[in-house]
């Protein structure tokens, strides 16, 4: 079975502070991809970053961060610096088939000024 | 690019009645996939389209609804007797295989039934 697990149903954080938010994943398949959006008020996904199950690499765009880990099936979101613009629910995803994105159940980032 | 367009934005309904909601993909994008999004909860994929054929559907895709796309281009979500349980967002995505895009979701029509 496939499944996309977010523990934090919420995070409350203060404008400047790091935030980081978790994302476990199961699945079967050896060549897939994952996914990060973000949900503002407003409804619309907004796509992030797709990583594929071959690269490992972390990446990093602006305050944006992501460690993606197989050993241990987890791809973390990390916000540095964050900013009240940031919040909003985030949703990690996984696809094995074409368009057939599996999501988290979200985390609801709060950043207060 | 304009984006995702989805036609209407919010639906009030009466228990019982067809609703019908429309999605006009990025242009040049050949899949076209159905979410739906109940409160507090992520996208549920419910069914996608690659060009005019209808290539899966999920099993909450009940026999009340259907989807469309006749000309591989805009695409129609359709609910029959809707029922309370159907108030949700409805979210509607498009990407490119030749480009090997990601999915870019639009704004969703919210619908609810009363």
């Amino acid at each position: 079975a496939q499944k996309v697990t977010q523990a934090q149903t919420e995070i409350s954080v203060v404008e400047k502070e790091d935030v980081t938010l978790d994302c476990v994943y199961e699945t079967r398949d050896t060549t897939y991809y994952l996914f990060w959006y973000k949900q503002p008020p407003s409804g619309e996904l907004v796509f992030l970053i797709r990583r594929n199950s071959f690269d490992e690499q972390n990446e990093i765009s602006g305050r944006y961060s992501w460690n993606f880990q197989k050993s241990t099936s987890s791809f973390n979101f990390t916000i540095t610096a964050s900013q009240v613009v940031d919040s909003a629910v985030y949703f990690c995803a996984l696809s094995e088939a074409p368009g057939k994105l599996i999501f988290g159940q979200g985390t609801e980032l709060s950043v207060k000024p | 690019d304009t984006g995702v367009s989805q036609d209407p934005r919010h639906k009030i309904t009466k228990r019982g009645q067809n609703v019908t909601f429309r999605c006009d993909p990025i242009s040049e994008h050949n899949r076209l996939y159905w979410y739906r999004q109940t409160l507090g909860q992520g996208p549920e994929f419910l069914t996608y389209f690659q060009n005019e054929a209808q290539l899966e559907k999920s099993r909450l895709l009940s026999d009340r609804f259907s989807a469309e796309r006749p000309k591989g281009s805009f695409s129609t979500l359709e609910i029959q007797r809707t029922e309370q349980g159907d108030s949700a967002m409805y979210l509607c995505a498009s990407s490119s295989v030749a480009r090997n895009t990601e999915a870019f979701f639009g704004q969703g029509t919210r619908l609810t039934v009363v």
